[in-house]
């Protein structure tokens, strides 16, 4: 069965510096990659997918995230942080009707 | 505006009592899901269903009940065989092969 494994529970930057959210997966074929944000207590927005073609992919709000088939890896990055940014950011992969969550990841972001 | 509504925001149950809660979505999706989201666990699967009167257990199944009589609605009950079911629930729809659009959330809590 695929999962997706999201190493940090909390990860806390200063306002102004680069982020990087991990996210590893576990899935045979080529997978379908999301990557959501959520507001404390409000439902989930897409950031961005990936499902074929280019590795870097480019998001809302600055968001990337590139796609290491190599690594399992689908990491978002973001080059400077705003102090909005601070919320819980899920990776998702796709497997035919169902997708699948990591566990979540809070950013708290330092002013 | 397309989108997915949740019903009620707020939810309150007693102890041996059922309690349903709405997913409406406009969007004209096939599939539509049932999360349930606890602090640390990310988001499990409750039920999906791909088609009118058809739907499918997830990972945690028990306790709950659904019915896709319409495309556009998903009720999930959560019935008194659930022992633990104060939690965050989130509906979400989507066509195969794209991204959830997710609602905003019913914050159930037993009494």
């Amino acid at each position: 069965a695929q999962s997706v494994t999201q190493p940090d529970i909390h990860i806390t930057v200063s306002e102004g510096a680069s982020l990087e959210l991990r996210c590893n997966y576990s899935y045979g074929a080529t997978p379908y990659l999301f990557w959501y944000v959520q507001s404390p207590g409000q439902g989930l927005q897409l950031l961005l997918k990936y499902f074929s073609g280019d590795t870097l992919v480019q998001g809302i709000k600055g968001f990337e995230a590139e796609f290491k088939r190599s690594q399992s890896s689908f990491n978002l990055r973001k080059p400077s942080v705003h102090w909005s940014d601070a919320a819980e950011y899920f990776c998702a992969v796709g497997d035919g009707n169902k997708l699948v969550f990591g566990a979540g990841t809070i950013l708290r972001v330092k002013s | 505006d397309g989108g997915i509504t949740q019903s009620p925001k707020y939810l309150f149950r007693k102890e041996g009592q059922n309690v349903t809660l709405s997913c409406e979505q406009n969007l004209n999706h096939d599939a539509m899901y049932w999360y349930r989201q606890d602090p640390g666990q990310g988001l499990r699967l409750i039920y999906y269903s791909q088609i009118v009167n058809d739907f499918q257990k997830g990972d945690i199944a028990e306790g709950y009940s659904v019915s896709r009589e319409k495309k556009e609605s998903f009720p999930l009950t959560v019935t008194s065989a659930q022992k633990n079911p104060t939690a965050f629930y989130l509906c979400a729809s989507r066509q195969f092969g794209t991204e959830a659009f997710f609602g905003q959330g019913t914050r159930l809590t037993v009494v």
